[in-house]
């Protein structure tokens, strides 16, 4: 079965350190998306993409940054994690057009102490 | 953006069917409705979404209102494992497909 994959599926990490989330799917979806989202908080666009080489900021202005060098995968990277960046980060994949349904991840769940 | 309008939260009993609603005044008319939900501790999930009419899956229904300034989300026999965070959004084709969440009805589901 087609899907999409979050790995770690949590992480504590030391403030400073550089961390990459890791987002691959596997239904050739050109379109991604990361979403932030704070305990029983709405979710945020915070990245999205339409395809290789493409990559928009979203509409809640984050540090960190995003790449997509490959159809399948769009991982997110913190430079220096902050105790502020704790928070759920949800990856998403969908098929063009304002009709798409999006897939998305379990999510990653991020604390930086 | 379009914004969307849904209640807080609901309650509904277990086995009967659920209908939630959703206010989209400002909805244009390439834009799709689309209904996700979040159970706790888990991703949002697809449910369903339409254009004009109504549509039917095995999850649910959309009733859709004529002038498509409204919609209704209807779980036809409740269940315990259907408590979650309801979302209401438009796909809008100027945004590129872009989903932008709200708040959400949060739905609980007595037994």
């Amino acid at each position: 079965e087609a899907d999409i994959y979050q790995t770690p599926r949590y992480l504590v990490i030391g403030t400073g350190k550089k961390i990459t989330l890791e987002c691959s799917q596997t239904m050739g979806h050109d379109k991604m998306y990361w979403y932030q989202q704070d305990p029983g908080m709405e979710l945020h666009l915070i990245h999205y993409s339409y395809g290789v080489n493409s990559t928009e900021k979203g509409d809640l202005s984050s540090e960190s940054t995003v790449s997509r060098i490959r159809t399948e995968h769009f991982p997110l990277t913190l430079e220096s994690a902050r105790p502020s960046h704790t928070s759920q980060y949800l990856c998403a994949s969908s098929l063009p057009g304002p009709g798409g349904s999006y897939t998305f991840g379990s999510g990653t769940r991020l604390t930086v102490v | 953006d379009a914004k969307t309008t849904q209640p807080n939260s609901m309650e509904s009993n277990e086995e009967e069917p659920v209908h939630l609603p959703c206010n989209h005044s400002t909805i244009s008319g390439t834009d799709y409705i689309h209904w996700y939900r979040q159970l706790p501790s888990q991703g949002p999930e697809y449910v369903i979404h339409g254009l004009t009419s109504n549509v039917n899956n095995r999850m649910a229904s959309l009733a859709i209102a004529e002038d498509r300034k409204s919609s209704t989300l209807i779980l036809h026999r409740a269940t315990l494992r259907d408590a979650a965070v309801y979302y209401c959004i438009l796909g809008r084709g100027g945004q590129g497909g872009k989903l932008i969440f709200g708040q959400g009805t949060e739905l609980s589901v007595k037994p």
